[in-house]
């Protein structure tokens, strides 16, 4: 069964950086993208960010390009995203997202972490 | 870039059918895959179709996608209406920025 496990939200104050996790199991974790998405309260999904099975591909959103890095690996299962100079519209459920094979999309999400960016 | 147009919000009654559409703002509807995304209230999304029309195991055959080059438009649609699937939906699709969402339709069930 696949799994995607997400932590390291939590409030942060303006300026501040995080570093969420995502912990995958039940599937060949190195065979796949990733990504996160997130959605700020009562709004829509936004996309984040995504990988590349081997980390030689990797895309940003213009809000977050020069603040956010994706990275994972792939050893451990895991997928990471540092997030620095947090800003108020940052305020987010971050859920990570398996990749779909042959297409740009998700097929397996994880539950979300919270984050929110808070004086 | 382009986007992806839904309504806000569709309504209709158990045991009917019900679709939703997602109209593309430029550029083909069928140059890139459009995959539907469920998210009942309080939980994550799930993937209900992905490349269009394809069901993720364990998606019941209600569920369909489908696209339409002469409105530019991909829909959902579900049949035999179940209370279980009043929810947000979203479309997501792709070109050269990855990963564009439309902005969710409520379907209400009553």
């Amino acid at each position: 069964e696949v799994q995607l496990v997400e932590s390291g939200g939590g409030l942060v104050k303006p300026g501040g950086s995080l570093r969420l996790s995502c912990a995958a199991s039940g599937f060949t974790f190195s065979s796949y993208s990733m990504n996160w998405v997130r959605q700020a309260p009562g709004k829509g999904l936004e996309w984040v960010s995504s990988i590349s099975s081997s980390s030689s591909y990797i895309y940003y959103a213009d809000s977050v390009k020069g603040r956010f890095t994706i990275s994972r690996d792939n050893a451990k299962n895991s997928l990471y995203l540092q997030m620095n100079s947090l800003r108020a519209e940052d305020t987010a459920v971050y859920y990570c997202a398996r990749g779909i094979v042959g297409a740009t999309g998700a097929d397996y999400w994880g539950q979300g972490t919270l984050v929110t960016v808070s004086s | 870039n382009f986007m992806l147009t839904q309504p806000h919000s569709v309504s209709e009654s158990p045991g009917k059918t019900v679709t939703i559409s997602c109209t593309r703002s430029s550029g083909s509807i069928a140059s890139n895959y459009v995959q539907w995304y469920q998210q009942r209230p309080g939980s994550a999304p799930t993937t209900v179709i992905y490349e269009d029309n394809q069901r993720p195991s364990g998606v019941p055959d209600r569920f369909s996608g489908s696209i339409d080059s002469s409105s530019n438009s991909a829909s959902l649609t579900i049949s035999g209406l179940k209370t279980e699937d009043e929810a947000d939906y979203y479309c997501q699709s792709y070109d050269s920025s990855p990963w564009v969402f439309g902005g969710g339709t409520k379907l209400t069930v009553l």
